[in-house]
């Protein structure tokens, strides 16, 4: 499978705990996209990169929330000290800037804070 | 005002019916424009993408209008496997997505 995979699938934490999960883009894509979904809403953007560069972040992201790509392939998405509200499911996506508009995207990591 | 709405729905429509949903964005600067579907706990996966002249990919026809920030997409002679939500997507720096519309397609 060539598509973009994100792992885990599922993840169950407890409120304070913090969280780490991972993306691996379609290869050779240069942008790397990470969303956060609740239910009933569309994706809300949080962040992306070029290569390994992070260009934009939302407001949504606070200051307990990190991504990185230090080699401009796989990212990384920590949150810190977790809370209720995290409670989300939460997509990668990727896209060659160079070819198309259209992004790709993992299945998702299912968060649930108790 | 959200950056990108949408029919609330749900549509419930029968098998054949034609069904239009529609969206508005409010970044007049808006590059690029799409939709998306969403199956039921999946990821989005593109549908079409929207153009200023209108396009058509089989039974969908996506429609923009850039005066009035408004783009649709219209599915004629539904069938069940129509049924999902559908994502309007704008894209200036980034994409920015509706709170889609869910669509159910019944026998």
């Amino acid at each position: 499978d060539t598509g973009v995979s994100q792992d885990p699938r599922h993840k169950i934490t407890k409120r304070g705990q913090n969280v780490t999960f991972r993306c691996d883009p379609i290869s050779e894509h240069n942008r790397l996209y990470w969303y956060r979904q609740t239910l009933g809403q569309g994706p809300e953007f949080l962040t992306y990169f070029q290569n390994e560069a992070q260009l934009e972040k939302s407001r949504l992201l606070s200051d307990r929330f990190s991504a990185e790509r230090p080699k401009g392939s796989f990212s990384t998405l920590e949150i810190q000290r977790t809370e209720q509200g995290d409670s989300a499911m939460y997509l990668c996506a990727s896209r060659d800037d160079r070819e198309s508009y259209e992004q790709y995207f993992g299945p998702g990591t299912r968060l649930t804070v108790t | 005002r959200k950056e990108v709405e949408q029919d609330p729905g749900p549509f419930n429509v029968p098998e054949g019916a034609t069904v239009a949903f529609n969206c508005t964005y409010s970044n007049s600067a808006s590059q690029s424009f799409f939709w998306y579907r969403q199956d039921c706990r999946k990821e989005p996966k593109l549908l079409m993408s929207v153009y200023s002249s209108g396009n058509e990919d089989g039974r969908f026809t996506a429609q923009l209008n850039r005066a009035s920030q408004y783009i649709s997409l219209l599915i004629r002679d539904s069938k069940l496997s129509d049924s999902a939500t559908y994502l309007c997507v704008v894209n200036l720096n980034d994409m920015r997505f509706g709170a889609g519309t869910r669509l159910t397609v019944k026998p």
